[in-house]
């Protein structure tokens, strides 16, 4: 069955400090992974994808197909990092549709 | 506002109802997908139409159902309402059907069921 888990619901850090947003998946194949970020009123837009490889305001996300995750990294967060991230895959099963992790709260302070 | 829109923004109805949901795709997009966003099963993929037709299904209840019509606006239809069908509706579009395509999200529509 194709899942996302995302473990953490919420993730409190200083800024400054590293973070680190976990996503594990289960899919039989090789899925598109995402992350997706939705901060306080916008709507839900997309971070970074693993195929991109790039980095965005400073996030970088590795795919390590062996232990089938995708966490999102950044060393220093800063407090506009604040927000709701959720990792997506998306396969054939699925179509091109996304199936979506249940998201994990960022919130960083000073 | 070129990007995709939703319309209404709430949606207050009673059990057993009908309701309309409405998505315009951005400029261009071809592709438009339905999510239901509740507070137990997270984001959830309902269904998507590409270019007029139906092209995947997802967790969609047969008494939900959705179509994209010539101008490429889609409308999801939800009957015989019940409580938990509660939850925020999104709407993507993209431009093509591709898992390697951006998918843009509307702003949601917000039902509540009582």
């Amino acid at each position: 069955a194709q899942r996302v888990t995302q473990p953490e619901k919420l993730l409190s850090v200083f800024k400054g400090a590293p973070v680190e947003l976990k996503c594990n998946y289960s899919y039989s194949g090789s899925p598109e992974l995402f992350w997706y970020v939705q901060y306080s009123r916008q709507r839900l837009q997309l971070l970074l994808r693993h195929i991109s490889r790039e980095s965005i305001k400073g996030f970088t996300a590795d795919l390590n197909k062996g232990e089938t995750s995708f966490h999102l990294k950044k060393p220093f967060a800063q407090e506009e990092d604040s927000a709701m991230y959720y990792c997506a895959l998306s396969g054939y099963q699925a179509g091109t549709a996304l199936i979506f992790g249940k998201g994990t709260t960022l919130s960083v302070s000073s | 506002d070129s990007g995709v829109t939703q319309t209404p923004k709430h949606l207050i109805t009673a059990t057993g109802q009908r309701v309309t949901l409405r998505c315009s795709p951005r400029s261009g997009d071809l592709s438009v997908y339905w999510y239901q966003q509740s507070l137990d099963q997270g984001l959830q993929f309902l269904i998507q139409y590409y270019n007029g037709e139906e092209r995947a299904k997802g967790n969609i209840l047969e008494r939900f159902s959705a179509q994209q019509f010539p101008d490429l606006h889609s409308e999801l239809n939800l009957s015989s309402l019940e409580l938990g069908d509660s939850a925020l509706y999104f709407c993507a579009s993209s431009a093509r059907d591709s898992r390697l395509n951006e998918q843009f999200f509307g702003p949601g529509t917000r039902l509540t069921v009582l």
